[in-house]
């Protein structure tokens, strides 16, 4: 069973206005909360991350929101440039436990 | 510059062939790992290594074999591939604190004929 789940497969979003990714989890024990994003070919590169007492953290156009009760976080990119266009993954971690549970990804097309 | 290096980038070959992946980084970490990787799929944990001569087999099962004499090393072997093994192979290490951020390096695509 997928303890990660983007329910998403791909996302359009005009350039300018606010992209929202959206991740759902099932293992209330994990204590980290990680997006990646990934272009073709390439190795995915570190974003943002939020603890699991954290309900926000921010990082310049990057805001990660969770929601402990629903499981849930989303990822909000404002405003998307076309850069942004690329697959986003969301992991999530335990503590203790140095290996990350990747969801499927999202692909996000930021159109002009 | 710290970083974390792949190659070859690129590997077509044909079944059969033994093949090495390798993987080197530069920032000291004690954690690296491989990652196997399609499209529209999440990446499955294949290897992991906590530190010098420490490996362990992730959740995927996998036909491939690793080895770690080095701190900064960290290479996966095929002995004989197939062309189930056609995938996106992916290599990352985590150093210490933070949220258990791994930082990857560039991939290996890997084509069996």
């Amino acid at each position: 069973d997928q303890q990660v789940k983007q329910n998403s497969p791909s996302l359009s979003v005009q350039e300018g206005r606010i992209s929202i990714l959206n991740c759902d989890y099932t293992n209330s024990m994990f204590d980290y909360f990680l997006w990646y994003k990934k272009y073709p070919a390439e190795g995915p590169t570190f974003l943002i991350s939020i603890s699991s007492i954290k309900d926000k953290n921010e990082d310049g156009r990057f805001t990660v929101f969770l929601n402990k009760s629903a499981k849930h976080l989303s990822l909000h990119i404002v405003p998307s440039q076309p850069g942004d266009s690329a697959v986003y993954f969301c992991a999530a971690s335990v503590r203790s436990n140095y290996q990350l549970i990747w969801g499927a990804g999202t692909k996000l097309i930021i159109k002009p | 510059e710290a970083d974390i290096y792949q190659t070859p980038r690129y590997l077509v070959i044909g079944t059969g062939k033994k093949i090495t992946l390798e993987c080197s980084q530069t920032m000291g970490h004690d954690k690296m790992y491989w990652y196997q990787q399609d499209p529209g799929m999440e990446l499955h944990l294949i290897h992991y290594s906590y530190g010098v001569n420490s490996t362990e087999k992730g959740d995927l099962s996998s036909e491939s074999t690793v080895s770690r004499i080095r701190t900064e090393h960290f290479p996966l072997t095929l002995e004989s591939a197939r062309p189930s093994h056609t995938s996106q192979y992916l290599c990352a290490s985590r150093g210490q604190g933070g949220h258990n951020e791994q930082f990857f390096g560039p991939g290996t695509r890997l084509t069996v004929l």
